[in-house]
């Protein structure tokens, strides 16, 4: 079975805090992603990385930034937490592009609260 | 870009009985996947069920079928014979050809009653 594991299920951390939200698969996936979900707003794309060291934009970029050393590691970073950023995080990761069909795979997530 | 819309933030459906969860979608592509993910009160997404778009054939899996009108860009989510491990959070998602990553909508939430 396809693994994605989070680091942590829930996080507390103080504003202006720097804050790494790791994620791994097993499954030798080229894509991985991250989202934000927030009650009322579904699920937001951060960042998304499509190899090693390359990494894409998503919806709400701001704040946040993403580093994948190894094709089976994303990390997110909060470079300075703030309260707007406590949220639901949701990793996942998927097979390469071409076959869109595939769908992405999950990881638990994790609870982050910043106070 | 495209965009995923889900009308009903909350449904609920007697144990045992029919339940249709509503999504349309806005896309100029005429090649696209659609996906139906479930995420239970422990929050890991599973997938539910995809739609090829260029499949006339409706996708069905077990008890969950979907009724994909391409015309009219919809695309329901049909449980049969509910059950209590059904209440969740639905999403529908929209993913285009290529390197590309999901759209989802807002989500329906779905209890089940006794």
């Amino acid at each position: 079975d396809v693994k994605v594991t989070q680091s942590s299920r829930y996080l507390v951390k103080r504003t202006g805090e720097k804050v790494f939200l790791e994620c791994v698969q097993d499954m030798d996936h080229e894509n991985m992603f991250w989202y934000r979900q927030d009650p009322g707003l579904g699920l937001r794309l951060i960042y998304f990385s499509y190899d090693v060291k390359m990494k894409e934009k998503g919806d709400i970029p701001e704040g946040y930034s993403v580093s994948r050393e190894k094709k089976e590691r994303f990390s997110l970073i909060l470079e300075s937490a703030s309260t707007n950023q406590t949220s639901m995080y949701l990793c996942a990761s998927s097979p390469p592009g071409r076959q869109a069909h595939y769908e992405q795979y999950f990881g638990p997530g994790t609870r982050l609260t910043v106070t | 870009a495209q965009t995923v819309t889900q009308s009903q933030p909350e449904m609920s459906v007697q144990e045992a009985e029919t339940v249709t969860l509503s999504c349309t979608y806005d896309t100029s592509e005429s090649d696209y996947y659609l996906f139906w993910y479930k995420q239970p009160p422990s929050r890991q997404m599973i997938l539910v069920i995809r739609q090829e778009a260029y499949k006339q054939q409706n996708a069905t899996e077990n008890r969950f079928s979907v009724n994909f009108q391409k015309a009219a860009k919809s695309f329901s989510l049909k449980i049969s014979d509910s059950q209590l491990g059904d209440a969740a959070m639905y999403f529908c998602a929209y993913r285009s050809p290529g390197n590309t990553p999901l759209v989802f909508g807002k989500g329906t939430r779905l209890s089940v009653i006794a």
